[in-house]
């Protein structure tokens, strides 16, 4: 069974960085991308970008900016760094697994199959 | 970007009714299109992939149909558990987006 959990500080200052970590379990980390999604309180999902083991990323163009997302093969961990906070970053962030559906077409359809519980990050001084 | 929208936003709904949420995108996304629960203070939930697929473990009151740009979301018989927000979202381009949300009530 494969479970994430995310790890980090509750509380960041206006202007600093928020850091995030998620531990991944019952999977190596190696054999798919993972992922980073928000969640404003009461609002809606915004995906924040990707990663693969061997750190090939993508971001969302509307945070890419200020995003870094990486991985630790040896700790089965990967990890989001966003920048200059504000405190419209203020939202629950969860780390997920992409994984995929091979259609008969060749494409790969990606899903988010596996999550984390989430973790909220209040921007605030 | 491709935009999604669900229709309606809310519903209103009772024990054993038939429910159906639609999810529009702003361009063809082909059956790139997923389905998720999500219920209060947790996770969201896979329940439908690559537009008509049920998740391992979904009961089979759910399904999905649709392809291009329009895609529906069914509950065949609402459960008690079921009265809570669904989203759809597209994995056919990056960045990869969801719709707004429908919340189910219980009328």
């Amino acid at each position: 069974q494969v479970q994430l959990q995310e790890s980090g500080p509750g509380l960041v200052k206006p202007s600093e960085t928020l850091s995030l970590t998620c531990s991944v379990s019952g999977d190596s980390i190696g054999n798919y991308y993972w992922s980073w999604i928000r969640q404003p309180p009461g609002k809606g999902l915004e995906w924040i970008g990707y990663i693969n083991y061997s750190g090939s990323t993508n971001y969302n163009p509307s945070l890419k900016s200020r995003v870094t997302i990486s991985v630790d093969t040896s700790k089965n961990q990967f990890s989001l760094k966003l920048s200059s906070v504000t405190a419209a970053d203020t939202a629950v962030y969860y780390c997920a697994r992409p994984s995929y559906y091979y259609d008969s077409r060749g494409y790969y359809i990606y899903y988010f199959d596996y999550w984390g519980q989430g973790t909220l990050v209040t921007v605030s001084s | 970007d491709i935009q999604m929208t669900q229709s309606p936003s809310s519903l209103s709904a009772s024990v054993g009714d038939r429910v159906t949420i639609t999810c529009r995108a702003s361009q063809s996304i082909s059956s790139y299109l997923n389905w998720y629960q999500q219920k209060p203070g947790k996770a969201p939930k896979l329940l439908i992939y690559a537009a008509s697929s049920l998740q391992s473990g979904v009961p089979s009151r759910f399904s999905g149909s649709g392809s291009g740009t329009d895609f529906t979301l069914t509950i065949s018989s609402l459960q008690p558990e079921d009265f809570v927000i669904y989203y759809c979202q597209q994995s056919y381009s990056t960045p990869w987006t969801f719709g707004q949300g429908t919340k189910v009530e219980i009328k």
